[in-house]
């Protein structure tokens, strides 16, 4: 089962800055790897798939970046409505379909 | 405007059994591969079972096989999970998920239904 391990498990930002977190595999996944938002009591949102393309309607300031184990998912300018919760997901290896632990981008 | 409804959620002691339900509408259900994703309370996503458009594959995380079965049918738009010998760390709410055609990662999901385990 390859393991998922996203950092830091919490990143605390100001709106209107750059927001930089991370997602690390235990082996290789190509760039298969998809990230996720979740904000409370909401199910998850697809954001990005083959590690940097974008998901219909998800905004620009969302971008994703890396290949092979580390992998990289920058918000450019934090809005409101940008804190939650974010989970990478690899789909290279399967089964299992895995997730990160997620990171959890709060107002600072 | 795609939609995916779980139900069938509730508490139910250890050992018991639960069929959860996911009303899918606003697109073709029959061409897309679906999932159950689970989460337990303040924790992360899990990955539960996959089925393709047919329901002729189907795959089961290690920790649910033998006790959960997944099925579709198609003509009513629905998918299911059936739950047998529930455990406590079977708690969780249950997405119901779309898989992007053949992508696997999942562009659609549920609201969710909360499935407690506890005597």
């Amino acid at each position: 089962e390859i393991v998922m391990t996203q950092s830091p498990a919490t990143l605390s930002v100001s709106p209107g800055e750059r927001a930089t977190l991370s997602c690390r595999a235990s082996q290789s996944v190509s760039r298969n790897l998809a990230w996720y938002q979740q904000k409370p009591g909401q199910a998850p949102r697809l954001l990005i798939s083959g590690a940097s393309t974008r998901a219909t309607g998800i905004p620009a300031r969302f971008s994703g970046s890396g290949s092979g184990t580390e992998f990289t998912l920058t918000i450019s300018s934090l809005q409101s409505e940008d804190f939650a919760v974010y989970y990478c997901q690899q789909y290279n290896n399967w089964p299992p379909l895995t997730f990160g632990g997620g990171t959890k981008v709060e107002i600072k | 405007e795609v939609q995916l409804v779980e139900s069938g959620g509730g508490l139910v002691q250890p050992g018991g059994s639960l069929r959860l339900s996911c009303a899918a509408s606003g697109f073709t259900l029959s061409s897309y591969w679906m999932h159950w994703v689970r989460q337990a309370p303040g924790k992360g996503l899990v990955w539960v079972s996959r089925i393709n458009s047919d329901g002729s594959t189907i795959i089961y995380a290690d920790s649910v096989k033998g006790r959960f079965t997944i099925s579709r049918d198609n003509a009513k738009n629905t998918l299911y999970l059936q739950m047998n010998s529930l455990r406590a760390e079977d708690t969780a709410v249950y997405y119901c998920v779309r898989e992007d055609s053949g992508s696997y990662n999942f562009d659609y999901w549920g609201q969710g239904t909360l499935v407690t385990v506890s005597s």
